[in-house]
């Protein structure tokens, strides 16, 4: 049982650049969650995946991010025009589509703005 | 809204108990915990539901006050491998979690 991976591990970019990054679930599970996780924080939830539709969208979520999930199995997730503060470990997540069921975490992209 | 924590920090020597406290301002769904250690993944622990269920993992239990909108997670006769740091995620909803902002634990020889 593969777990959820994400790619790439370490990104450091130059503010104003864009980025994206990769999301691949755990193969059987529907559901998908970004997660953004800044240092002696918790995960804040950013968006959510029923399959190949994103229900919802966390207010955090500026327009200058965008998540997709095209066929419904891996996602992206792109930051534009990057900024200081958008520097944190971003986490993937993924689930079975029925109620009640653990969330399983990939180790995440930490992205470092210069 | 997230749920707030306590304690932040908690040093044990092998062996010795803890508990760790999670509490929301409102109703919730479930409770889910979770353990980080540094420069990895969370990893799930347990899901408590409505109907205060205790449930266990290795010496590691929990439970669910939802009257009071608390869990509580007990770390029992702690192990060196339970250092890291803990997070309870609480949902109103059967998908999104809101997580506290940790409890550090560090189990020392």
């Amino acid at each position: 049982d593969t777990g959820v991976s994400q790619d790439p591990r370490h990104k450091i970019t130059k503010r104003g650049q864009n980025v994206t990054f990769r999301c691949d679930p755990i193969s059987e599970h529907n559901r998908l969650y970004w997660y953004r996780q800044t240092l002696g924080q918790g995960p804040e939830f950013l968006t959510y995946f029923q399959n190949e539709a994103q229900l919802e969208k966390s207010r955090l979520l500026s327009d200058r991010f965008s998540a997709e999930r095209p066929k419904g199995s891996f996602s992206t997730l792109e930051i534009q025009r990057t900024e200081q503060g958008d520097s944190a470990m971003y986490l993937c997540a993924s689930s079975p589509s029925t109620g009640d069921q653990p969330q399983h975490f990939g180790d995440g992209t930490r992205l470092s703005i210069l | 809204q997230q749920p707030v924590q306590s304690p932040q920090a908690v040093i044990l020597r092998e062996g010795e108990d803890a508990v760790i406290n999670c509490s929301s301002s409102k109703a919730l769904y479930s409770v889910h915990w979770y353990r980080q250690k540094h420069g990895e993944a969370p990893v799930f622990l347990m899901i408590l539901l409505k109907g205060g269920e205790q449930k266990g993992h290795e010496k590691i239990s929990a439970s669910f006050n939802e009257k009071k909108q608390q869990s509580s997670l007990y770390l029992t006769a702690s192990q060196l491998s339970y250092s890291g740091t803990y997070f309870c995620g609480t949902a109103r909803n059967d998908y999104k979690l809101s997580f506290g902002a940790g409890t550090t634990v560090t189990v020392r020889a």
